[in-house]
């Protein structure tokens, strides 16, 4: 089975300066890795994704994630936050391309003006 | 082309009751997975239809139970319904597989909330 791990629930942050969300898994197999955003009253919009080939992944709205097989980690990154990305966000891993998400609890981002 | 849609937005029912809630899929989409996300907490997979059969389950119990049309649209039942129920439901479709490798993604509306009291 797969678990994810969110170790920040609330990330403040204030606008223009960096940002780490970080994401930790579990697996015993091979997994895809997913990060959704989620705005308020809103439902999940795929970030970005890593399946296979380089490790460096990155959105079109300047977030970046780097898997890292050994450490088992997806961290979450972008060198300078708007307001706008005053979202929650939630890692996933999936196990192939057709089987369930499996979340992680959430990390509510803060971007302060 | 239209995304996932979901019926009601919001909903509120006391406990025992039933409820119904409906998913339409993206066009061309033939698979639906439900999830119920609860407050403070990341969406958890309830279960997944593909072809009008459940193909997949998460640990859910058997009052959660769910159907799938000929297009593809699917409806989530919960009965008797408890307070631990109160979340939002989030219902994602995804498109034929490529091959059997391919990765699919998952397509999510927009949810409904349900608050059970």
């Amino acid at each position: 089975a797969q678990s994810v791990t969110q170790l920040d629930s609330q990330v403040p942050v204030f606008e223009e300066a960096p940002v780490e969300l970080r994401c930790n898994y579990s697996s015993s197999v091979s997994v895809y890795l997913f990060w959704y955003v989620q705005y308020p009253n809103q439902g999940l919009q795929l970030l970005l994704k890593y399946l296979s080939g380089s490790t460096l992944v990155e959105s079109i709205n300047g977030f970046e994630a780097e898997f890292n097989k050994s450490q088992t980690s997806f961290h979450l990154r972008k060198p300078s936050v708007h307001i706008s990305d005053t979202a929650e966000y939630f890692c996933a891993v999936s196990r192939s391309g057709n089987t369930p998400l499996v979340f992680g609890k959430g990390t509510r981002l803060s971007v302060i003006a | 082309e239209t995304g996932v849609t979901q019926s009601p937005t919001h909903l509120i029912k006391t406990r025992g009751q039933q409820v119904t809630l409906r998913c339409s899929s993206q066009s061309g989409h033939n698979t639906v997975s439900w999830y119920q996300q609860a407050l403070g907490q990341g969406p958890q997979f309830i279960f997944q239809y593909y072809r009008e059969e459940e193909n997949g389950r998460g640990n859910f119990p058997p009052r959660f139970s769910g159907l799938q049309f000929p297009n593809y649209s699917s409806e989530l039942n919960v009965n008797a319904l408890e307070l631990d129920d109160s979340a939002l439901y989030l219902c994602a479709s995804t498109p034929p597989p490529i091959s059997e490798s391919s990765y699919n993604e998952q397509f999510f509306g927009p949810g409904t909330r349900l608050t059970v009291l």
